[in-house]
């Protein structure tokens, strides 16, 4: 079983269109967080998000929502897409509350969305 | 503010040879040094990271790294490198954000190809 796993893989859509990419954990980790891989391969956080609240980078707009109906799930939701959110999406885990520099990141395999 | 610069965007190396592969950073105070390596289609995977006390650090699948402060580095090697470890290597700074969250800052990655 994988053990981040993300859906879809692979995205392409118009710009304008609301799209919504999935992450689910079976590790029974406390936190989730979603990271953006642009073109040059820059990886940098979006959010991270427990039970007790959401750190959001100070960089997302606002167009960008995590969502978690549960602890296992985190999705990502992006309203009226634009050219430039064209990237990798990668969704982790980790297992406590304790930051992402103490705690242990696990990684899903990414989802490459491609804007038009 | 963090920073981490990978010198080298692909390098290839001959399976059996040793490997280095240099990662820079930029931080203020003691810095959290990761180093991450993503199989294709994969997700990102912690190989090891320093915090403190001993500069050189072992990881997992045979990797070690050695911090050295006089020179801002924490570069990466493998006495003798297998086809498995083709990958993408990604060099990551731990620090505190200006909104006092704790934050990982990635290199834009070293792809490691393997001759046979």
């Amino acid at each position: 079983d994988t053990a981040v796993s993300q859906t879809p893989k692979y995205l392409v859509t118009q710009m304008g269109n609301d799209k919504s990419i999935k992450c689910e954990q079976n590790l029974g980790h406390d936190t989730m967080y979603w990271y953006k891989q642009d073109s040059k391969k820059f990886l940098k956080i979006m959010f991270s998000y427990n039970n007790k609240e959401l750190i959001i980078n100070e960089t997302v707009p606002n167009r960008f929502s995590p969502k978690s109906p549960d602890k296992a799930h985190l999705n990502l939701h992006i309203n009226s897409l634009e050219l430039g959110d064209s990237a990798v999406y990668f969704c982790a885990s980790s297992q406590g509350t304790g930051g992402v520099i103490n705690e242990k990141l696990f990684f899903g395999s990414g989802t490459q969305l491609s804007v038009l | 503010a963090q920073s981490v610069t990978q010198p080298d965007i692909h390098i290839t190396v001959s399976e059996g040879a040793s490997l280095e592969l240099r990662c820079n950073y930029s931080y203020g105070a003691t810095p959290y040094l990761f180093w991450y390596v993503q199989s294709p289609g994969q997700g990102l995977q912690l190989l090891l990271k320093y915090f403190s006390g001993d500069t050189l650090v072992q990881g997992i699948k045979g990797f070690e790294a050695e911090f050295k402060r006089s020179q801002s580095s924490f570069n990466l090697r493998k006495p003798s490198v297998h086809w498995s470890d083709a990958a993408e290597y990604f060099c990551a700074v731990g620090g505190i954000s200006n909104f006092g969250n704790e934050k990982l800052t990635f290199g834009t990655g070293t792809r490691l190809t393997i001759i046979p």
